[in-house]
């Protein structure tokens, strides 16, 4: 089955403890980008990838790292998260032209 | 970045009833998609456009790309209970992708 998959489905961290959310897809699509979801304001994207070793920013990139070594894998990482990062967080792929495939999403709370 | 904003910002109906929404941009887009996110999942891609003045529709999904290009419609005709769920209007600009504030569907059986 074409899917994305993120892991985990919820987190609970204490703040500045570093931690990765991982999202891999089995469709082949070389497109990858991270969206966090806040009541009111939609999706907004954290960061993209074209390609392997090809990131860039999206429109809310401050306190998150990502990472594009393999076609399928593309995590996130938040190297020391902060409470104002509690959010709903998806990851999705596409092979271009705006048709995204989401993962289900990862809830992380920081207390 | 890009500002794409939804109205309403939610819906109160009952089955049966027809429902319409919009979204607008400040700038032009070449594409507009419309998703649905069910509670608890990712949105999941319902109509493409692609093309300015464009009407497709998709089962009782119509969507419209205003002939601005820098806003799109869609209509949900005699909405059923799994209609439920948040509709984002999304577009690309270059290589980045932006979503709309998003419209809250209830429908009371």
């Amino acid at each position: 089955e074409a899917q994305v998959t993120q892991n985990p489905r919820y987190l609970i961290t204490v703040t500045g403890k570093k931690l990765t959310v991982t999202c891999s897809q089995n469709m082949n699509h070389e497109y990858m980008s991270w969206y966090r979801q806040d009541p009111g304001l939609g999706l907004r994207q954290i960061y993209y990838s074209m390609n392997v070793e090809v990131t860039d920013k999206g429109d809310v990139p401050e306190g998150y790292k990502v990472s594009r070594k393999e076609k399928r894998n593309f995590p996130l990482i938040l190297e020391s998260p902060s409470p104002n990062q509690t959010s709903l967080y998806f990851c999705a792929s596409s092979r271009g032209g705006g048709s995204y495939t989401f993962g289900s999403g990862t809830r992380l709370t920081v207390v | 970045g890009q500002q794409l904003n939804q109205s309403p910002q939610s819906m109160f109906i009952q089955e049966g009833e027809d429902v319409s929404m919009n979204c607008t941009s400040s700038s032009i887009f070449n594409t507009w998609l419309w998703y649905k996110q069910d509670p608890g999942e990712g949105p999941v891609l319902l109509i493409a456009l692609y093309k300015a003045g464009e009407l497709t529709s998709n089962g009782r999904l119509t969507a419209q790309f205003g002939i601005t290009r820098k806003d799109s419609f869609l209509n949900i005709s005699a909405s059923i209970p799994s209609d439920v769920g948040i509709y984002f209007c999304a577009g690309p600009t270059g290589n980045q992708f932006y979503f709309g504030t998003g419209t809250s569907l209830t429908v009371i059986p």
